[in-house]
C-alpha cells in the first residue's frame, strides 16, 4: 500500500500570509508510460464533503482560486495557498490515485493566526 | 448540476446489516466508476470501494473485504453498499464519490449518511 504521510497536522498562518502543506509517499506515484503523478488535493470545510482542488499534483480544478497550487513529483508534493483567505480554513488531504488500495494523508487543519 | 443523495444510514448493533444507497443525478451515470469513501467521527478520509462504469471491476479496501459488497443499478441510476457483520470501528460518514475522466479520482462528493455501530 502507499502510505501517505502530510506534515505538518496543522499550520496557523495570518490572513494574506503564505502557507505550504507537504505530502509524502511510501512509492512514486508518477506513472513512467504517461509521466504523470496520480496525486490530488481535497480541501474539506467542517461539516462539508471532500471538494477536489488540485490533480495531477499540480492541475488547479476549475473554479479553483489561483492562489491554491500545487507542486512536487515522484514521491514529495507540497500545497501552497500564496495568500491565505478566512475562506480557506479547512483540513487539506493529499490522494494517491495511482493504486488500489487508494489511500489519503492524514489531514492538515489550517488556521487564522 | 451533480447531485448525488446518499441513504440508508443509522444506529445499528455489532455483526448486524445494513445496506446504503446513493441516487445519483446530472450526468450519464453508466459512464462513470463510483466509490464509498468514509469518514470516522472527527478523523481522516478512507476509502472503502469501487465499481466500474458497468460493474465489470470491483476493488475493496482489506478492513472492508468479505464484509462489504459495492453494486450498482445503472436503470436506476443508484449506487448501493450492502454492509454486513458491522464493527464498531465501521463507524463513519459514508459518502458516495463519482469519478472524473480517470476512474480512481473522485470529482464529486455526496454529503454522506453516518452509521452508527455503538458498542
Amino acid at each position: 500500500d502507499r502510505v501517505m504521510t502530510q506534515s505538518p497536522d496543522s499550520l496557523a498562518v495570518s490572513l494574506g500570509e503564505r502557507a505550504t502543506i507537504n505530502c509524502r509517499s511510501s512509492q512514486s506515484v508518477l506513472y513512467s508510460s504517461d509521466n504523470k503523478n496520480y496525486l490530488a488535493w481535497y480541501q474539506q470545510k467542517p461539516g462539508q464533503p471532500p471538494k477536489l482542488l488540485i490533480s495531477w499534483a499540480s492541475s488547479r480544478e476549475s473554479g479553483v482560486p489561483d492562489r491554491f497550487s500545487g507542486s512536487g513529483s515522484g514521491t514529495d508534493f507540497a500545497l501552497t495557498i500564496s495568500s491565505l483567505q478566512a475562506e480557506d480554513v479547512a483540513v487539506y488531504y493529499c490522494h494517491q490515485y495511482y493504486s488500489i488500495p487508494l489511500t489519503f494523508g492524514q489531514g492538515t487543519k489550517v488556521e487564522i493566526k | 448540476q451533480v447531485q448525488l443523495v446518499e441513504s440508508g444510514g443509522g444506529v445499528v448493533q455489532p455483526g448486524r446489516s445494513l445496506r446504503l444507497s446513493c441516487a445519483a443525478s446530472g450526468f450519464t451515470f453508466s459512464g462513470y466508476a463510483m466509490h464509498w469513501v468514509r469518514q470516522a467521527p472527527g478523523k481522516g478520509l478512507e476509502w472503502v470501494a469501487v465499481i466500474a462504469y458497468d460493474g465489470s471491476n470491483i476493488y475493496y479496501a482489506d478492513s472492508v473485504k468479505g464484509r462489504f459488497t459495492i453494486s450498482r443499478d445503472n436503470s436506476k441510476n443508484t449506487l448501493y453498499l450492502q454492509m454486513n457483520s458491522l464493527r464498531v470501528e465501521d463507524t463513519a460518514l459514508y459518502y458516495c464519490a463519482k469519478s472524473g475522466e480517470v476512474a480512481w479520482l473522485y470529482d464529486y462528493w455526496g454529503q454522506g449518511t453516518l452509521v452508527t455501530v455503538p458498542s
